[in-house]
């Protein structure tokens, strides 16, 4: 079945540098690769996705890269802000069912 | 657009009582599914319906605990009777089929003392 590994569990950097959190997944199968965010208190939420047929997507200062050869995919953030303080996770899906596999989660501290 | 409602928001209970927690999806959405989330353990998958029928439930922990899905719009996670090691954060959520994101309600905190 799928297995996600996540690096690195905690991460601290200055306001307005860049943070990167990655994951590695086993299923070759998998096609699409969703972050999620959670902030104290809440759910998951999706910040970002990819599928397997593009690389790298972009959206403000979020972006996701996929490498399907090393089965492994990345999160940056850029110009980081104390609101990007949360819980990251990632995920990927087991191959045949619904199911998502997630990451162990990163926790982004942003300090001001 | 309503995102996916869960009921209650918290709730402490002594140890050998019922439970009950809700969820409502996001209306069109055909997979449900329920997590607890633990410091140690993390995200867990316990069950998960499509098209109201359970899937898989593999990843419920004992025969305790029980869910149903009489309709699209209604789920229930059902533990009796509770034990303090199933304090934790249980989410549900849903999603319209394979290949897109699942939506997460807040979540339900449960205390067992």
């Amino acid at each position: 079945g799928e297995n996600v590994e996540q690096h690195p569990s905690t991460l601290s950097v200055q306001e307005g540098d860049s943070a990167v959190i990655k994951c590695t997944y086993s299923d070759s199968a998998s096609n699409y690769f969703p972050w999620y965010k959670q902030e104290l208190g809440k759910g998951p939420q999706l910040i970002i996705d990819i599928r397997s047929n593009v690389g790298e997507k972009k959206d403000q200062r979020i972006a996701v890269t996929l490498n399907k050869t090393a089965k492994h995919f990345s999160l940056h953030i850029t110009e980081t802000q104390p609101e990007d303080s949360a819980v990251y996770f990632c995920a990927a899906p087991t191959s045949g069912t619904y199911k998502y596999i997630f990451g162990t989660g990163t926790r982004l501290k942003v300090l001001a | 657009d309503a995102g996916v409602i869960q009921s209650p928001r918290h709730e402490v209970t002594e140890m050998g009582q019922e439970v009950t927690l809700r969820c409502k999806p996001i209306s069109g959405h055909n997979s449900l599914f329920w997590y607890r989330q633990t410091m140690m353990r993390g995200l867990e998958l316990l069950i998960y319906f499509n098209n109201n029928v359970p899937i898989d439930d593999s990843g419920m922990p004992e025969d305790r605990f029980s869910a149903k899905m009489p309709n699209a719009s209604f789920s229930t996670l059902k533990i009796q009777p509770s034990e303090p090691r199933d304090s934790a954060v249980y989410f549900c959520a849903s999603m319209t089929g394979g290949g897109q994101p699942q939506h997460f309600g807040d979540g339900t905190r449960l205390s067992i003392l």
